[in-house]
């Protein structure tokens, strides 16, 4: 079956790094993507990891390891701003992205 | 770029009526709009997703004839309730993808939210 595993919940301080982790089982895999979802409106998209290795963008990198099944979200310079849920999507063969409950991300001042 | 609009945000119906949500790509042509229901503090779940000039596929568990889609150009998907109940209230959110070779991104409309009395 397919399957995302993503911690339910995680706390951080603001200016602080945080790093979401991510497990996923697919039927195929043809990479996979990052969102953020504020309570009450839609995913934004922040990231897609295709490759090994990590992707940096601004603020928000995002890394992938095909062979672990495994990615992670890595936040820095944490901003109030960021109180949100964190999705991890991975598309499997058909195209189709595959959704977990994502991570609520928790910013304390 | 890639802006995806949803009409109306909020609607509010009587049990037994029928709603209409519009879902439009606005900078992009979509060849592919998915359309999924979010309940509180839940992943999402993918309903249903539509083709252009083509009938949608629906996944399984979700009726066809109470959730009627139109796909009919590339830039606007429908989403159509019919007979509404209480238990179809909800977060209704379509996403649309260009189409165009190796870009798979999803862009993602801003939901609307559905209340069945």
């Amino acid at each position: 079956g397919q399957n995302i595993d993503q911690p339910t919940e995680m706390t951080a301080t603001e200016g602080a790094i945080v790093q979401i982790n991510c497990t996923y089982q697919t039927s195929g895999f043809n990479g996979l993507f990052w969102y953020q979802q504020h309570a009450g409106e839609a995913p934004t998209f922040l990231s897609y990891n295709v490759l090994d290795g990590l992707e940096e963008k601004g603020r928000f990198s995002s890394f992938l390891s095909r062979s672990k099944g495994y990615s992670y979200l890595l936040l820095k310079e944490l901003q109030m701003k960021d109180s949100a849920s964190y999705l991890c999507a991975p598309m499997d063969s058909n195209y189709q992205l595959i959704w977990g409950a994502g991570t609520k991300l928790i910013i304390k001042p | 770029g890639a802006v995806v609009s949803q009409h109306p945000s909020w609607v509010i119906c009587k049990s037994g009526t029928s709603v209409k949500i519009e879902c439009r790509s606005l900078d992009f042509q979509a060849t592919t709009m998915f359309w999924y229901r979010q309940f509180p503090k839940q992943s999402l779940m993918l309903m249903a997703t539509s083709n252009e000039g083509s009938k949608a596929t629906y996944e399984q568990g979700v009726e066809k004839d109470k959730f009627l889609i139109n796909h009919a150009s590339l830039t606007l998907s429908t989403l159509t309730v019919t007979s509404a109940h209480p238990e179809d209230s909800s977060f209704y959110i379509c996403s649309a993808r260009a189409g165009r070779v190796g870009i798979h991104e999803q862009y993602f409309g801003p939901g609307t939210r559905l209340t069945v009395t």
